[in-house]
């Protein structure tokens, strides 16, 4: 099966800070998420990004699916930002398909 | 997200016991998935509905019991559990229109603690 690789897996910032999470994946992919868990375990979605740049406020995704990777930006972090943020992809298609995901990112903003 | 609806949001239960998740859909959505999380573990795909009908099952172990009536409900039977099957079951739809997987939407999840 796919496999998908985050990085890093732990990053500590402060208030403010500017940060890149990383998510390569091993195949050609149909769906590519971005989630954030909150403490709480809820998964809330990010970004629905295959291909492309989309950009919600602070954050912001870049997928090159040619080069097979793609890059979650977060910009001046919030102590609320706080918590694990998963990459997730399908890729064989055609029909309604499983999520893989990465192992994640813990991300942890100190005020 | 409130588009996806689990109940109950904890359930604690003995090895012994059974007992349904369930899950329910209000975005008109016509494939449900259920994904089990434990601990130091990522999120792994358990079973996939695509209208209706079971589309994949991945290796879970028949103690585990998928049902899905119609489109907008999924359940998971749960019997003769093991203290491991301790984890966090989240419940996930997404409209599927066969030109390309669509992003899925995940519900708060069932936090299952097994004594």
């Amino acid at each position: 099966g796919i496999q998908v690789e985050q990085s890093p897996p732990d990053l500590i910032l402060q208030e403010g800070a500017n940060s890149t999470l990383r998510c390569n994946f091993s195949d050609s992919v149909n769906n590519l998420q971005w989630f954030h868990q909150n403490p709480w375990g809820q998964l809330i979605n990010l970004f629905y990004i295959p291909s492309g740049t989309k950009q919600n406020g602070r954050l912001s995704a870049t997928t090159v699916a040619t080069e097979r990777y793609s890059l979650l930006y977060i910009s001046s972090s919030q102590t609320t930002d706080s918590g694990v943020y998963f990459c997730a992809v399908t890729y064989s298609g055609g029909g309604a398909d499983g999520l893989t995901f990465g192992k994640g990112t813990h991300l942890i903003i100190q005020p | 997200e409130t588009g996806v609806t689990q109940t109950p949001r904890h359930l604690v239960m003995g090895m012994t016991n059974k007992k349904s998740l369930k899950c329910e859909q209000h975005l008109g959505h016509n494939a449900m998935y259920w994904y089990k999380q434990s601990a130091k573990k990522p999120l792994e795909l358990m079973f996939v509905y695509n209208f209706k009908e079971q589309t994949e099952n991945n290796s879970v172990p028949s103690r585990f019991s998928p049902e899905c009536p119609n489109s907008s409900h999924l359940f998971l039977h749960l019997h003769t559990l093991q203290p491991e099957d301790s984890a966090l079951y989240l419940c996930a739809s997404s409209q599927e229109s066969g030109e390309g997987d669509q992003p899925q939407h995940f519900g708060d999840g069932t936090r299952l603690s097994i004594l």
